[in-house]
């Protein structure tokens, strides 16, 4: 059982250099978010979707895009890499609505890039 | 913005002692509570749901009181093994559709057991 996936593990990109960071999960989860974690400001939601064609913005969407055509999948884009975007960046998938309100949050391994 | 308070730690406790850790936050609507624990350098995985009427996991104790927005982690007899980052979680709804909602995290107080 694979769970959540997330690659690569590490990226160091040049300013303006544009990347994609995958994500794919096997849990047929509904739900699906990406975070950027750094030091002192814990966990911050970039963007999640409730299913496959549906996106929404978090917290600190600027400079990230997204799409989530299968319900696998939910990569997240960088489109011109920038030094604030040093960081650790995790993705997580759970069941959502109904019944199942209280799904926990299946994390990935983390992604951590360095822009210079 | 929705905010989810802690306590700033760091906490450092002998084996064996009790710790409770304290969180706050500003939504009086938020659905669903929850501790995360994260080690160094990994990624967050779930401790505990908090439900209304407290709840206990063997050594874990959470309690949950909506009246003044508060949620608490009490763990008894704590062992070297318990030494990591604990994350309050906050899970409201969102206007995006069916079974939208959003998680907030506070940034979390860092445990560490001594021998």
């Amino acid at each position: 059982n694979a769970g959540v996936t997330q690659t690569p593990k590490f990226q160091v990109l040049k300013t303006g250099q544009s990347m994609t960071l995958q994500c794919a999960q096997d849990m047929n989860h509904e739900y699906m978010s990406w975070y950027r974690q750094d030091p002192g400001m814990g966990l911050r939601l970039i963007h999640y979707s409730v299913g496959a064609g549906i996106t929404d913005q978090g917290e600190v969407p600027n400079g990230y895009n997204v799409s989530r055509s299968t319900t696998e999948d939910f990569p997240l884009r960088l489109l011109s890499a920038a030094p604030s975007q040093t960081s650790v960046y995790f993705c997580a998938s759970s069941y959502s609505g109904g019944s199942r309100y209280n799904s926990p949050l299946h994390f990935g391994n983390g992604t951590r890039l360095t822009v210079t | 913005r929705k905010e989810v308070e802690q306590d700033p730690g760091p906490f450092n406790v002998p084996e064996g002692a009790t710790v409770a850790f304290n969180c706050t936050y500003s939504n009086s609507a938020s659905q669903s509570f929850f501790w995360y624990r994260q080690d160094c350098r990994k990624e967050p995985k779930l401790l505990m749901s908090v439900y209304s009427s407290g709840n206990e996991d063997g050594r874990f104790t959470a309690q949950l009181n909506r009246a003044s927005q508060y949620i608490s982690l009490l763990i008894r007899d704590s062992k070297l093994s318990d030494s990591a980052t604990y994350l309050c979680v906050v899970r409201d709804r969102t206007s995006s559709g069916a079974g939208s909602y959003q998680l907030t995290f506070g940034k979390g107080t860092k445990l560490s057991v001594i021998p």
